[in-house]
């Protein structure tokens, strides 16, 4: 398996506190992606980073930002978290983006509740 | 036509049987295609890439439609572990895009 972590496995809030999740890998990968999944719609990609401090918007990036200071190092924040942020987010890591390269590693998810 | 699109299941299917999935993809430029496994409330691995002359890995065979723009997954002498969500995923060339997935429950 990838080494991919994810931290906090489990959180609780409440609304409009600031949130921040971890994303550690140990595969010196270049990129870097979070998504969430909720039932009905699947994965949807949130926020990725092609790099040290290159970071890019995904499809549902409102509410969220990101940052990523390491090459194993990815956090997602949620500035002030809303009872629609509940949801299962994953980090995944790929080489590239082309070929065997876009191959997308996924860590164990983080599931978040917000009250 | 939504970007990538499956049927959401439940496919119930007895242990030993044969079972098919179809995606669909609306970009005709894609170039890469995956088939993902996700078993409930852990994270999707892949299960294999997917080539334009096909390909297999022991009981899964994979499929490309480049005319019908579609990906098909074949499970043969299906195993009670099968049972999972399977996700089509396809590159138009720019990003990743998942499918919802398929479920499948193999059944004893």
């Amino acid at each position: 398996d990838a080494g991919i972590t994810q931290s906090p496995r489990h959180k609780v809030t409440e609304t409009g506190t600031p949130v921040t999740l971890r994303c550690h890998q140990t595969e010196n990968h270049r990129y870097m992606y979070w998504y969430r999944q909720d039932p009905g719609h699947g994965l949807r990609l949130i926020h990725y980073s092609y790099g040290v401090k290159d970071t890019d918007k995904g499809e549902v990036s409102d509410g969220y930002s990101v940052s990523r200071s390491k090459t194993e190092d990815f956090l997602l924040t949620l500035e002030s978290a809303t009872s629609s942020q509940t949801s299962v987010y994953f980090c995944a890591i790929s080489w590239g983006l082309a070929g065997e390269q876009e191959t997308q590693y996924f860590g164990p998810g983080t599931r978040l509740l917000v009250l | 036509r939504k970007e990538v699109e499956q049927d959401p299941g439940p496919f119930n299917v007895p242990e030993g049987a044969t079972v098919a999935f179809n995606c669909t993809y609306s970009n005709s430029a894609s170039q890469s295609f995956f088939w993902y496994r996700q078993d409930c409330r852990k994270e999707p691995k892949l299960l294999m890439s997917v080539y334009s002359s096909g390909n297999e890995d022991g009981r899964f065979t994979a499929q490309l439609n480049r005319a019908s723009q579609y990906i098909s997954l074949l499970i043969r002498d299906s195993k009670l572990s099968d049972s999972a969500t399977y996700l089509c995923v396809v590159n138009p060339g720019d990003k990743i895009i998942f499918g919802k997935g398929t479920r499948l429950h193999i059944l004893p």
